[in-house]
């Protein structure tokens, strides 16, 4: 069964540092999207993605957050300089057509120290 | 904008017991629900999903849900749990003009044997 892959599980940085979080989606997926969720908290939206575009995104998602497809495989998410607060499990997914049940990752556990 | 409630918080059951957890959400148009689960330290995993026909849907692992449109509800049951259905439930939503899904707060289900 196909699935989504991200890259690294776990990534430990320190505050201030830049991090990009990586994904290769479903190969004949068209909608890419990511989300997080705080220990113990819900999984929370972040953007979603179609034609090389955000299409979406929620109030979370400012401007020390960017993602990008920088060629046709991959799908990551930058967080310019990292706070103690993005310190979460970061999931990415996909889907095609949008109107179907995503496909999660496994996650990338995000630790800032 | 999508909301997702869900009743529970934590919920323990003993093996063989029946399951119900609550999900409400607020939507102004149609939406499509989902189930996700969550087991430790996995990934989320897609329980089922409705998009449209009959309400009552059926997933995996003997799960099931109820689509009550006047009641903006989408509980999850199972007849008879098991040890192994001890995970985190999330509930979703997703507006059928939008690509970004909402989760619901999770409900943590513990089977004691």
């Amino acid at each position: 069964e196909p699935e989504v892959t991200q890259t690294p599980s776990h990534q430990v940085t320190q505050m201030g540092q830049e991090v990009i979080l990586r994904c290769v989606p479903i190969s004949n997926h068209l909608y890419f999207y990511w989300y997080r969720q705080i220990l113990g908290q819900k999984v929370e939206f972040l953007v979603s993605f179609y034609n090389n575009e955000i299409s979406e995104k929620s109030e979370i998602f400012d401007d020390q957050f960017s993602v990008e497809r920088p060629d046709g495989s991959n799908f990551t998410l930058k967080i310019r300089s990292t706070k103690l607060e993005d310190s979460a499990m970061y999931f990415c997914a996909s889907s095609s057509p949008s109107l179907y049940g995503y496909t999660f990752g496994s996650g990338t556990r995000l630790t800032v120290v | 904008a999508q909301s997702v409630s869900q009743h529970n918080h934590h919920v323990i059951l003993s093996e063989a017991a029946s399951l119900e957890l609550g999900c409400n959400y607020s939507y102004g148009g149609t939406v499509n629900l989902f189930w996700y689960v969550q087991y430790p330290g996995q990934h989320l995993q897609l329980l089922l999903k409705y998009f449209s026909g009959d309400p009552l849907v059926k997933g995996i692992k003997g799960f099931e849900a109820e689509f009550i449109k006047s009641k903006f509800s989408f509980n999850l049951r199972k007849p008879s749990v098991q040890w192994s259905d001890t995970a985190e439930y999330f509930c979703a939503v997703r507006g059928y003009n939008n690509n970004d899904m909402r989760f619901g707060a999770g409900t943590r289900l513990t089977v004691k044997p």
